[in-house]
């Protein structure tokens, strides 16, 4: 029961260079979730998914981007990176009505 | 536009002292209200969904109560596993949560 799956853990990227954060779940959750965590900011929302095929903005969704082609796996895609994104990211899930479960988390540092 | 504001920053506990924690919000309309554990280098961890005023929920040595502007997350009797921070968050919209932005509590043994 591997729950919500997050790759890679750790990753450090140059300004300007792009990557795609991995996320899938394998408990048929509709609902899927990008969030960004900084030092003493909580959580704030980057997109979000209400099914596949479906996607809106969040909170803060300027620099990235996100596709839902099937259920479980929802990507979030970084072009060219910026130091204001270096944080650690989060991806969760969820039923409706439900809480979520999160993701171990991905921490991107942009140097 | 809907807020959660969680205090205090930071608690330190000694092994056994009883507090609580303060998830203050303002949303049109509350649907649920939800706290969450996170712990160093890890995804929060769901705790418990309160989605009425008057409403409490236990589990172990937590207990979360919700009124109609604020929910409190007690910790009876803490021991220093409990050390972690505590997230809570307002449901907005279509199953969005917006968070709070956490207390971060230590306990000493």
């Amino acid at each position: 029961n591997a729950g919500v799956t997050q790759t890679p853990k750790f990753r450090i990227l140059k300004i300007g260079q792009s990557m795609t954060l991995q996320c899938t779940q394998d408990m048929n959750h509709n609902y899927m979730y990008w969030y960004r965590q900084d030092p003493g900011m909580g959580l704030k929302l980057i997109y979000y998914s209400v099914g596949a095929g479906i996607t809106d903005k969040g909170e803060v969704p300027n620099g990235y981007n996100v596709s839902r082609s099937t259920t479980e796996d929802f990507p979030l895609r970084l072009e060219l990176a910026a130091p204001s994104q270096t944080s650690v990211y989060f991806c969760a899930s969820s039923r409706q009505g439900g809480g979520y479960t999160f993701g171990s988390g991905t921490r991107l540092t942009v140097v | 536009e809907d807020q959660v504001t969680q205090s205090p920053e930071a608690l330190r506990l000694q092994e056994g002292e009883s507090s609580s924690l303060n998830c203050s919000y303002t949303v049109s309309g509350l649907r649920g209200l939800f706290w969450y554990r996170q712990d160093p280098g890890k995804g929060p961890e769901f705790l418990f969904t309160l989605y009425s005023a008057g409403e409490e929920k236990e589990k172990e040595r937590l207990k979360a109560t919700l009124t109609k502007k604020e929910s409190f997350l007690h910790i009876t009797a803490p021991k220093p596993e409990d050390s972690a921070t505590y997230l809570c968050a307002v449901i907005q919209g279509a199953q969005k949560l917006v968070f709070g932005q956490g207390t971060r509590l230590t306990i000493n043994p």
